[in-house]
């Protein structure tokens, strides 16, 4: 079973504010992505990266920057939130082209 | 357009009868399907999968079904359990890699 991190779980915080969204793995894979999923939605790639210093935006456009140091690393970025940034972030690791595993979430409400 | 549709966004079973959870595909270079169960509040977990080169996976309780001239799978659960009431995505990627999502299907076990 894969361990990977989100923190925090809930966030809500004002608009205009700068807020990064922690995602963390110990299983070394290689692989991550960013995912935005709102409820009766499907999930959409927003981010992803195939390993340390390797980052790609995903098919949905959005306003987030994301950076990968280290390997099991992969915090996200809102440099000034907005309310149409309300949404669940999913982060998600995967050794090679595999299943992708999926941590616990992070609910965020832009006020 | 959705490429991975979930036409049914609820399904009602009783409890120790066969769970049967559809998706539909369009793009034909799809050659690898996933399915997921997620819980409100948690990220996704991986179920099970299978490949384009295969029509059946099955992994105790639960077995998946592909179709690929109708671009269809399903997932089937048996014996339901009340346990399994959560929302099911199921997922597919192609030469990218990349996983293109469905809305999912909320599936309520009733006792």
């Amino acid at each position: 079973e894969a361990d990977i991190y989100q923190t925090p779980r809930y966030l809500v915080i004002g608009t205009g504010k700068k807020i990064t969204l922690e995602c963390s793995q110990t299983m070394g894979h290689d692989k991550m992505y960013w995912y935005q999923q709102d409820p009766g939605m499907e999930l959409h790639l927003i981010h992803y990266s195939y390993g340390v210093n390797s980052t790609e935006k995903g098919d949905l456009s959005s306003e987030s920057t994301v950076s990968r140091i280290r390997t099991e690393h992969f915090p996200l970025t809102l440099e000034s939130a907005r309310p149409s940034h309300t949404s669940q972030y999913l982060c998600a690791s995967s050794e090679g082209w595999g299943a992708q595993y999926f941590g616990p979430g992070t609910r965020l409400t832009v006020t | 357009d959705q490429q991975v549709k979930q036409n049914s966004p609820s399904l009602s079973v009783q409890e120790g009868r066969i769970s049967i959870l559809n998706c539909d595909y369009t793009n034909s270079m799809f050659d690898y399907f996933l399915w997921y169960k997620k819980y409100p509040a948690e990220g996704p977990t991986f179920l099970i999968s299978i490949s384009s080169i295969k029509d059946k996976n099955e992994d105790g309780r639960f077995t998946v079904f592909l179709n690929k001239s109708a671009k269809h799978l399903s997932l089937h659960i048996v014996p339901s359990q009340p346990g399994d009431s959560a929302v099911y995505f199921c997922a597919a990627s192609g030469s990218n890699y990349q996983l293109i999502w469905g809305a999912g299907t909320k599936l309520i076990i009733k006792p």
